[in-house]
């Protein structure tokens, strides 16, 4: 059991699209469709943003897009806001049918 | 409107024992696998456990085996971890977390606020 892989920081200024990746292999990422991603503001308890690789719960803003290809899946935030600045975290069901969790991306809005 | 309250943290010495508790409503809660959570001060999340709806299948990191135990009480729609023979690398923020799906930990679509466990002398 091994954390995902994420870049350490990613910013972008308003307005602008950015993209997380999350590298994991293929006894997590690669063999589920079980990826989701959360933002976690300081403080606060993180928020499900994506789940099932693009899917996104009631509520979360159009702005916010999954994809998997292979064993990398990708976070996208289009029309970048200022409250978008954030920790982002992915994770992925594993063939050990335990939860792996991503190193996690620091967002910052220029 | 799904709630989750976590409760039992608190300051525990190196060796020691300690019980959180989770109290969940707004769901079914029989039906879905539920989880620990786990994010030490400063660092990123850490999965620690889930639990099936029945109770009868658990799943556990390899950092906790054999020193937590999960378990729950449908009846009380409540959701335990015992915790022995601490250390302090336990220490962390313990979230409870609800998930996606009916079976495997798949992803938590609801967090509780969290309660801090500090294990030091």
């Amino acid at each position: 059991q091994s954390a995902l892989t994420q870049p350490a920081s990613v910013s972008g200024s308003p307005g602008q699209s950015i993209t997380i990746s999350c590298t994991g292999t293929r006894n997590d990422i690669g063999g589920y469709y079980y990826v989701s991603w959360y933002q976690q503001h300081p403080g606060k308890a993180p928020k499900l943003m994506i789940y099932d690789v693009r899917n996104r719960p009631s509520g979360v803003s159009h702005r916010f897009s999954g994809s998997k290809s292979g064993t990398t899946a990708s976070l996208t935030i289009s029309g970048l806001q200022a409250e978008d600045e954030a920790d982002y975290y992915c994770s992925s069901y594993t063939s050990g049918s335990t939860l792996d969790f991503g190193t996690g991306t620091k967002v910052t809005v220029l | 409107e799904v709630q989750l309250v976590e409760s039992g943290g608190g300051l525990v010495q190196p060796g020691g024992s300690l019980r959180l508790s989770c109290a969940a409503s707004g769901f079914t809660f029989s039906s879905y696998v539920m989880n620990w959570v786990r994010q030490a001060p400063g660092k990123g999340l850490e999965w620690v456990s889930g639990i099936s709806g029945s109770g009868d299948i658990t799943h556990y990191a390899e950092s906790v085996k054999g020193r937590f135990t999960i378990s729950r009480d449908n009846s009380k729609n409540t959701l335990y971890v015992q915790m022995n023979s601490l250390r302090a690398e336990d220490t962390a923020i313990y979230y409870c977390g609800k998930d996606l799906g009916l079976v495997g930990a798949t992803g938590v679509d609801y967090w509780g606020q969290g309660t801090l466990v500090t294990v030091s002398s």
